[in-house]
């Protein structure tokens, strides 16, 4: 069964870090780019960060750069986000995703989130 | 404010039909850049439900369709039922961002 499965949500304060991980199984991960979406409470999707197959090609949403930064592991089939300066717009559920691609191709598999609250 | 502007709400009876518009620009939609659709049930993950504009994966009931034009798109839904009560969103890819983007989202209600 193809899976994306999420973890290292959790709380943590204002200015902390957090870091967080997809496991992927099912696929061959190295085929596929992946992404990170997000969404805060009540809220749309946002597009947060994307890899390509190799860890090449990298994309940060204006609202993360600098503080964000993605990576992946090929070997461990393990997609990572690390997350910087946090701040409490940076509040929601974190969706991996995968994408045949990089660029102009669909999201056609997402976990089910991991959260991430930022409070003091 | 999204990049892609869909319209907040729409709603339709059970058996009706509706339709989700999605309007992008030059450097989207208009750019050529295919358009795909995902429905978030409540409480759940999005799920692709239409990609490349037209296309319905393995699983998709054919009473959803997707359409394009110009730097617009649409997702219509026929024979309304109660289970397609959810959020659907567009997404497509943005030249001048060299990246990718969502629009805000459209609740449909089923009456």
């Amino acid at each position: 069964e193809v899976q994306l499965v999420e973890s290292g949500g959790g709380l943590v304060q204002p200015g902390g870090s957090l870091r967080l991980s997809c496991a992927a199984s099912g696929f061959t991960f190295s085929f596929y780019s992946m992404h990170w979406v997000r969404q805060a409470p009540g809220k749309g999707l946002e597009y947060v960060s994307a890899i390509s197959t190799n860890g090449g090609s990298t994309y940060y949403a204006n609202s993360v750069q600098g503080r964000f930064t993605i990576s992946r592991d090929n070997s461990k089939n393990t997609l990572y986000l690390q997350m910087g300066s946090l701040r409490a717009e940076d509040m929601a559920v974190y969706y991996c995703a995968r994408m045949g691609g990089f660029g102009d191709f669909p999201l056609d598999v997402w976990g089910k989130g991991t959260t991430v609250t930022v409070s003091s | 404010q999204s990049v892609l502007t869909q319209p907040p709400s729409v709603s339709g009876a059970p058996g009706q039909r509706v339709t989700i518009s999605c309007t992008g620009s030059s450097s989207n939609i208009g750019a050529t850049y295919d358009v795909h659709w995902y429905q978030q049930l409540p409480g759940t993950a999005p799920k692709l439900l239409i990609y490349g504009n037209t296309n319905r994966p393995s699983g998709v009931p054919d009473r959803f369709s997707g359409s394009k034009s110009g730097t617009s798109a649409s997702l219509a839904i026929t024979g309304l039922q109660a289970e397609d009560e959810a959020d659907y969103y567009c997404q497509s890819y943005d030249s001048s961002l060299s990246g990718w983007v969502f629009g805000g989202g459209t609740k449909l209600t089923v009456l």
